[in-house]
């Protein structure tokens, strides 16, 4: 298979500071990617996306940065929220096809 | 709107049967994807499926397989079951971008 989940990275953050997760991806061909936030016993969910076209784009409390100079990609998560724990995970595609190429996962744990 | 939804969603199964999941896509989404995840291999890509066409193979053995119906509705069928074959089986939906994934079928193989 092409995605390498191997141990899983954690991140701990107090309630109410900001979070950033990182993410190295693998294609520089890549054109489309997405933040997915998966909980336990749940589907990914979608959180945001970008296109290669664009270095920076705001959700609400989120926000994404490609730098596709060093193939990476960072999702930061503002004030965050007990409710933010889970495992997040950034895919890529060439968006042919609907193949996407996912990370290993972070694993975020938020303490009250 | 209906998300994507996926059944069953528990199967335990004998090494060496075969299994068929399915998944019914968000209306109108005609690109219908399946992915495997594990603890060990985290998520991977098995097939996508437009208009009742493969149009994308992951690397996967020819045991796994799938299909496209006319109403988008799409199965894969597993044969010749293996234990390393344990895993959440996660399908997603998509009209142009943005796939939205379904809660998956955890499928146990003892």
């Amino acid at each position: 298979g092409e995605s390498v989940g191997l141990h899983l990275p954690t991140l701990s953050v107090q309630e109410g500071d900001n979070s950033i997760i990182n993410c190295a991806y693998s294609n520089s061909a890549s054109d489309y990617f997405i933040w997915y936030k998966q909980e336990s016993g749940k589907g990914p969910q979608f959180i945001i996306d970008i296109r290669s076209n664009m270095d920076k784009r705001q959700g609400q409390r989120v926000t994404v940065l490609l730098n596709k100079t060093v193939k990476h990609l960072s999702l930061q998560i503002a004030a965050t929220q007990p409710g933010d724990s889970a495992v997040y995970f950034c895919a890529e595609t060439l968006n042919q096809g609907g193949k996407l190429i996912f990370g290993q996962g972070t694993e975020l744990s938020v303490k009250p | 709107k209906a998300g994507v939804t996926q059944t069953p969603r528990y199967l335990i199964k004998t090494r060496g049967q075969q299994v068929t999941l399915s998944c019914s896509p968000i209306s109108g989404h005609r690109s219908v994807s399946w992915y495997q995840q594990t603890p060990g291999q985290g998520l991977q890509f098995l097939f996508e499926y437009f208009s009742e066409t493969q149009r994308n193979k992951g690397n996967f053995p020819g045991r796994f397989s799938g299909r496209q119906f006319s109403n988008s509705r799409s199965e894969m069928n597993v044969s010749t079951l293996e234990l390393g074959d344990s895993a959440l089986y996660l399908c997603a939906s998509s009209l142009e971008d943005g796939y939205t994934f379904g809660s998956g079928t955890r499928l146990t193989v003892v």
